[in-house]
């Protein structure tokens, strides 16, 4: 399978804890985007990645939220001191070439308990 | 704020029936839009993506139309089938917005037989 995979697909924690999680784009994808989506709501940007440049955030990203893409390849997102609101799914999504039609992930299903 | 609006928020209908859904944007100036179907747990995959010019984009027994002028699109869904239950989501990108899309709250869509 060569789209985008995201681990783990589940995830529960208990609130205080940090986790991380990884996105691995389509082979030759130099732009990786990472979304979060609450349930019945659409996709919400947090930040995108130009090989390894972060050159978008979005004002979700609060100080506990770091992105990274160190190689220009995979990227991890972690979350630091989770809270309760940070239950939802994390979806990636990688793309190349204009315009950039973005491929995404399966998600990452956070449950902070 | 760049808005997008999606109705209706929920659908059934029964197999073979075709359906309407409909999407309105503010975003502006526009760039491309595009219908992702989402299936539960799992990421969005793009069914159509039609720029300003296109005024409709078929996709098999999916035909979306575009109204640049009014800021409206409708996905059609033609001879539903129980697999096309899902959520779908209309995704406009602004060109003044580099990579970032903004995302309606999408349509739940439930085929029964």
């Amino acid at each position: 399978d060569t789209g985008v995979s995201q681990d783990p697909r589940h995830k529960i924690t208990k609130r205080g804890q940090n986790v991380t999680f990884r996105c691995d784009p389509i082979s030759e994808h130099n732009r990786l985007y990472w979304y979060r989506q609450t349930l019945g709501q659409g996709p919400e940007f947090l930040t995108y990645f130009q090989n390894e440049a972060q050159l978008e955030k979005s004002r979700l990203l609060s100080d506990r939220f770091s992105a990274e893409r160190p190689k220009g390849s995979f990227s991890t997102l972690e979350i630091q001191r989770t809270e309760q609101g940070d239950s939802a799914m994390y979806l990636c999504a990688s793309s190349k070439g204009r315009p950039p039609e973005q491929f995404f992930g399966p998600g990452t299903r956070l449950t902070v308990l | 704020k760049n808005q997008v609006e999606q109705s209706p928020q929920s659908l059934i209908i029964l197999e073979g029936k075709n359906c309407t859904l409909q999407c309105n944007y503010t975003v502006s100036p526009f760039s491309n839009l595009r219908w992702y179907k989402q299936d539960t747990g799992r990421g969005p995959v793009s069914l159509t993506i039609m720029t300003f010019s296109e005024n409709t984009k078929s996709n098999g027994r999916y035909t979306a139309t575009l109204d640049a002028d009014t800021k409206q699109s409708s996905l059609h869904i033609t001879a539903s089938q129980l697999s096309d239950s899902a959520s779908y989501i209309c995704v406009v990108r602004d060109n003044n917005a580099g990579n970032m899309l903004t995302f309606g709250g999408g349509t739940r869509l439930m085929v029964k037989p």
